[in-house]
């Protein structure tokens, strides 16, 4: 069956900190895989998406992903985190035609 | 990047009524374009895909009947809650697809969504 996994339900993070959040996907075909971030009461942004070549992928606002097909996993990153990256973070996978399906999210909570 | 609106952004209405939501792709042509229903702290699920000029196709478990969708025109398509229920309340958000491969994922642009209260 086709999921997402984001392990973690709710992250904590001091700003100027490293940030990771984790995404394992199952999924038949090769998948397109992307990240969301939705502050509250909004509407989803797109912050980076990945269909082929180059496994690290850099996306707005500082983040990137990276891609590791013998994981099954896109996990997200930043380097340093801003206390404006506060936000629910979704990771979703799709293909060519296929609806996307998206994990349960992460909520970040980031601390002065 | 492409823009889309949805509209009302919050809507509070009475168990028993109608509610309609408009979901407008403000500077591209949408041919299809995704209804989603989120409810608190929980992702994502998609509730129908709607085609410009065809019937909505829905996804398992929504009701045809309760959730009416129309998309009559390129930028536009509108979700209609018909005798809503307290348990109808929830965030409702549109995607819109662009451009000639408006059915790749990978084209989606989401409305800002519309919360949903039934009293």
């Amino acid at each position: 069956a086709q999921s997402v996994t984001q392990p973690d339900i709710h992250i904590t993070v001091s700003e100027g900190a490293s940030l990771e959040l984790r995404c394992n996907y199952s999924y038949g075909a090769t998948p397109y895989l992307f990240w969301y971030v939705q502050s509250p009461g909004q509407g989803l942004q797109l912050l980076l998406k990945y269909f082929s070549g180059d496994t690290l992928v850099q996306g707005i606002k500082g983040f990137e992903a990276e891609f590791k097909r013998s994981q099954s996993s896109f996990n997200l990153r930043k380097p340093s985190v801003h206390w404006s990256d506060a936000a629910e973070y979704f990771c979703a996978v799709g293909a060519h035609t296929d609806k996307l399906i998206f994990g349960t999210g992460t909520r970040l909570q980031v601390f002065p | 990047g492409a823009v889309v609106s949805q509209h009302p952004s919050w809507v509070i209405c009475k168990s028993g009524t109608s509610v309609k939501i408009e979901c407008r792709s403000l500077d591209f042509q949408a041919t299809t374009m995704f209804w989603y229903r989120q409810f608190p702290k929980q992702s994502l699920m998609l509730m129908a895909t709607s085609n410009e000029g065809s019937k909505a196709t829905y996804e398992q478990g929504v009701e045809k009947d309760k959730f009416l969708i129309n998309h009559a025109s390129l930028t536009l398509s509108t979700l209609t809650v018909t005798s809503a229920h307290p348990e109808d309340s929830s965030f409702y958000i549109c995607s819109a697809g662009g451009g000639r491969d408006s059915h790749r994922v990978e084209t989606q642009y989401f409305g800002p969504g519309t919360r949903l209260l039934v009293l």
